[in-house]
């Protein structure tokens, strides 16, 4: 079965400062992979995802992702961060022909002024 | 019309009451989900409907029971629920039922049970 790993529960970086947040898959074959980003009481946004082709993928609000097989990782990047990226991120991957996301769980972004 | 809605936004029950979440989209999408997130979790899938048929259901308790009206509309009715249950309802819909039909979430029910 698929599965996520985020290994930072909790980021904070100052505003303007650039970004990356950490995600491993464990999957068998080419995962469907996603960033989604929830602020507080809110429901999910995507942030982008990544089926096959090229493995640098752009996103919205600035951000993008690559997909490295070799590391099993989808790490989102941004290189600027601004205080409304301040959310909880989360990765998600489907596959397997089961509909499922699979969530890590999740990061915290705090923005420091 | 690119979105989701869930009505109510805020819900407080006891564990006693019968009521009902409600999710609609307008964006043509032919499949959709409940899913369930406690506090700093992530979200849990619940059920899923395919084309108006209930294609997965996680082991959820019989205390919710889901309904599919139409293809616009999704339905989560609850009753004699425990307050282990209070949470975020999120529901979400998407384009087909393939992998990589990317999902769209609504802002969610902020659900009490007391």
């Amino acid at each position: 079965a698929q599965s996520v790993t985020q290994p930072d529960i909790h980021i904070t970086v100052s505003e303007g400062a650039s970004l990356e947040l950490r995600c491993n898959y464990s999957y068998g074959a080419t995962p469907y992979l996603f960033w989604y980003v929830q602020s507080p009481g809110q429901g999910l946004q995507l942030l982008l995802k990544y089926f096959s082709g090229d493995t640098l993928v752009q996103g919205i609000k600035g951000f993008e992702a690559e997909f490295k097989r070799s590391q099993s990782s989808f790490n989102l990047r941004k290189p600027s961060v601004h205080w409304s990226d301040a959310a909880e991120y989360f990765c998600a991957v489907v596959g397997g022909g089961a509909q499922k996301l699979v969530f890590g769980q999740g990061t915290r972004l705090t923005i420091n002024p | 019309d690119t979105e989701v809605t869930q009505t109510p936004k805020h819900l407080v029950m006891g564990m006693t009451n019968k009521k009902s979440l409600k999710c609609e989209q307008h964006m043509g999408h032919r499949a959709m989900y409940w899913y369930k997130q406690k506090a700093k979790k992530p979200p849990e899938l619940m059920f899923v409907y395919s084309y108006e048929k209930l294609s997965i259901n996680e082991s959820v308790p019989s205390r919710f029971s889901p309904e599919c009206p139409n293809s616009s509309l999704l339905n989560l009715h609850l009753h004699a629920l425990q307050p282990e249950d209070s949470a975020l309802y999120l529901c979400a819909s998407s384009q087909g039922d393939r992998d990589y039909n990317e999902q769209f979430f609504g802002p969610g029910t902020r659900l009490t049970v007391l």
